[in-house]
């Protein structure tokens, strides 16, 4: 069965210090992977997505995200961070053999915490 | 900016109350979604729609049932609202084209209280 696993429950960092968010899934086939992103009392938005190629895509607000095949994972990463990403952020995973349902299976959430 | 319109936003009411939580897209979306997310953990799939008059539960057992019988209206009711059902809410949609890659759009959320 597919799972995502996002290892870090809280993650602070410093206003301007970089920052990774670490993914690993699980899944047989061609994994699709999406990272999203929800601020307090918000639905969440879309902030990249994998399908193939490049293995490092790049995303919206500065963010970006490496593949790794070999270790099952998805890294978003961000240079500099702002005070303004303090959020959640979730890892899900698509199932390409999903047909009409596109369900994403996603991650239990890292919450990211900036610190003046 | 959203597409996605989810209310109430936030809704508290007593054991044994029906409610339905309402929600709209303008996008033109075939497929809606409506998701359960309790704090820590994962977001669970409650149900789905590939389109009008398309209804199917989702991977985590719910005791709501939904309705599609407009392209962009996609309600989530619950017959007697218990303690239990107490989480949030987020409804999303997406394209019909190339279904395993379309991204999702969310709502905002209804945060639900049942006491």
């Amino acid at each position: 069965a597919q799972s995502v696993t996002q290892p870090d429950i809280h993650i602070p960092v410093s206003d301007g210090a970089s920052l990774e968010l670490r993914c690993n899934y699980s899944y047989g086939a061609t994994p699709y992977l999406f990272w999203y992103v929800q601020s307090p009392g918000q639905g969440l938005q879309l902030l990249l997505k994998y399908f193939s190629g490049d293995t490092l895509v790049q995303g919206i607000k500065g963010f970006e995200a490496e593949f790794k095949r070999s270790q099952s994972s998805f890294t978003l990463r961000k240079p500099s961070v702002h005070w303004s990403d303090a959020a959640e952020y979730f890892c899900a995973v698509g199932d390409s053999y999903g047909g009409a349902t596109n369900k994403l299976i996603f991650g239990t959430g890292t919450l990211l915490a900036v610190q003046p | 900016e959203a597409d996605i319109y989810q209310t109430p936003r936030y809704l508290v009411i007593g054991t044994g109350k029906k409610i339905t939580l309402e929600c709209s897209q303008t996008m033109g979306h075939d497929k809606m979604y409506w998701y359960q997310q309790d704090p820590g953990m994962e977001l669970h799939l409650i149900h789905y729609s590939y389109g009008v008059n398309s209804t199917e539960k989702g991977d985590l057992s719910s005791e709501s049932t939904v309705s599609r019988i407009r392209t962009e209206h996609f309600p989530l009711t619950l017959e007697s609202a218990r303690p239990s059902h107490t989480s949030q809410y987020l409804c999303a949609s997406s394209e019909s084209r190339q279904s395993y890659n379309s991204p999702l759009h969310f709502g905002n959320g209804t945060r639900l209280t049942v006491t």
